[in-house]
């Protein structure tokens, strides 16, 4: 059973600080790497996708991957309140019979 | 370019009745994923269709629930006799391609109500 798990939230950082979101997954062989962020009582919306080895920056976020390791990260830097949501790692196959595993989710709260 | 579409946004049914949601994916995508997600819980797969197709429904409850993605129109999530623990957000989302690779682009939702 493939997994995807994140660290457990809820997180909370003050205004400004950098946000560490992080990911493990069970499946070696997974090739495209996904953060999704969630308002409460919206739908997730795409932050940033990730498929190599490495850094991916895209404004204030920066996503790392290692498949060595297994691991995926979210750092958020300069964190504002609008970034207080839930933030959904997920994790893709590699043919057209595999589905996208979303993790449960981290908590993330920007005090101002 | 118009995204995912679902409808309706807010269904409320009465235990034993059926529940009918509707998404259109995004124009040119032909794959379609259902998630439910209950209230303070994450994103649970349901199912995975492309046109007239199922390729993955290990995510669905084994009664009551079914899925389409004809070759003309929307794709329907369907609910026989709902029970009030079916009451959650049932989520649609769309890719392009035929890769489990591909970004997935959700709808607003559908949030049902069973009283």
């Amino acid at each position: 059973q493939k997994e995807v798990e994140q660290n457990s939230g809820p997180l909370s950082v003050p205004e400004g600080a950098i946000a560490s979101l992080n990911c493990t997954y069970s499946d070696r062989v997974s090739q495209s790497f996904f953060w999704y962020r969630q308002y409460s009582g919206k739908s997730p919306e795409l932050i940033m996708s990730i498929y190599s080895n490495g850094d991916k920056e895209d404004g204030r976020f920066t996503a790392q991957l290692n498949k060595a390791s297994q691991y995926v990260s979210l750092l958020i830097r300069d964190s504002q309140p609008s970034d207080s949501a839930t933030y959904l790692c997920a994790v893709g196959g590699t043919t057209s019979y595999d589905k996208v595993i979303f993790g449960p989710g981290t908590s993330l709260s920007v005090i101002p | 370019n118009a995204g995912v579409m679902q409808n309706p946004r807010h269904l409320v049914r009465r235990r034993g009745q059926e529940a009918r949601l509707r998404c259109s994916p995004m124009k040119g995508h032909s794959h379609v994923y259902w998630y439910r997600q209950l209230p303070e819980e994450g994103l649970k797969f349901m199912v995975y269709l492309q046109k007239e197709n199922i390729i993955d429904e290990s995510g669905m409850p084994k009664e009551r629930f079914s899925a389409e993605f004809p070759k003309e129109g929307p794709s329907i999530l369907r609910i026989q006799q709902v029970v009030r623990g079916d009451s959650a957000a049932y989520f649609c989302a769309s890719s392009p391609f035929n890769r489990g690779t591909d970004t997935q682009y959700f709808g607003p939702g559908t949030r049902l109500t069973v009283l």
